[in-house]
């Protein structure tokens, strides 16, 4: 199987605690977004690569959140002294160079903070 | 604030009818529109994407697209039960990110 994987699929913490969540995009696909959903919401944008430059971010992404693709391959997004609102399924996305808006989604991971 | 608008549904079609779904978008700058189906606690399939004003047919789907109106519809026939799931709209904005509509809930009925 060659499409995105993101690893763990499920994760429950407690309040306070650090979690990083892993993203492994298509081969050689150079852009990767990460996006959050919350029940009854469309994906809302986070943050984007394009090979290892992270070129924007949302104003959703607070400065507990950081994002980082070191070698431009897979992705970490690590959430620090998590809340409880920050329970959402985390979702990355990656799309190729010769059609860069086209964007296919990983399964996810569903992060539930207690 | 740019804004993608979907009406939340549910809506219901019995089997082998027509699906339409609309959506309306607030930024004119908009170049590309896609149409995602997500099925209860999966991932957001990519299903269609349009850059052109007009029709565009893939099988069952065919998505449309009006920028003067600022308006793009995914119309599904020959509805199948399988069907049933959230239809995502998407519109790309400056950066190539995406802004998602909230989705429309789609059942079809046997």
């Amino acid at each position: 199987d060659t499409g995105v994987s993101q690893n763990p699929r499920h994760k429950i913490t407690k309040r306070g605690q650090n979690v990083t969540f892993r993203c492994d995009p298509i081969s050689e696909h150079n852009r990767l977004y990460w996006y959050r959903q919350t029940l009854g919401q469309g994906p809302e944008f986070l943050t984007y690569f394009q090979n290892e430059a992270q070129l924007e971010k949302s104003r959703l992404l607070s400065d507990r959140f950081s994002a980082e693709r070191p070698k431009g391959s897979f992705s970490t997004l690590e959430i620090q002294r998590t809340e409880q609102g920050d329970s959402a399924m985390y979702l990355c996305a990656s799309s190729p160079r010769d059609r860069q808006e086209t964007q296919y989604f990983g399964p996810g991971t569903r992060l539930l903070v207690l | 604030q740019k804004e993608v608008e979907q009406n939340s549904g549910p809506l219901s079609v019995p089997e082998g009818a027509i699906a339409s779904l609309n959506c309306t978008y607030s930024d004119r700058g908009s170049q590309s529109f896609f149409w995602y189906r997500q099925y209860s606690g999966k991932s957001p399939e990519l299903i269609m994407f349009i850059y052109s004003n007009g029709d565009k047919e893939d099988g069952r789907f065919t998505a449309q697209l009006n920028k003067a109106s600022q308006y793009v519809s995914l119309l599904i026939r020959d509805s199948q039960p399988s069907d049933s799931a959230t239809y995502l709209c998407a519109v790309n904005n400056r950066y190539s990110t995406l802004t998602f509509g909230k989705g429309t809930m789609l059942l079809v009925s046997p």
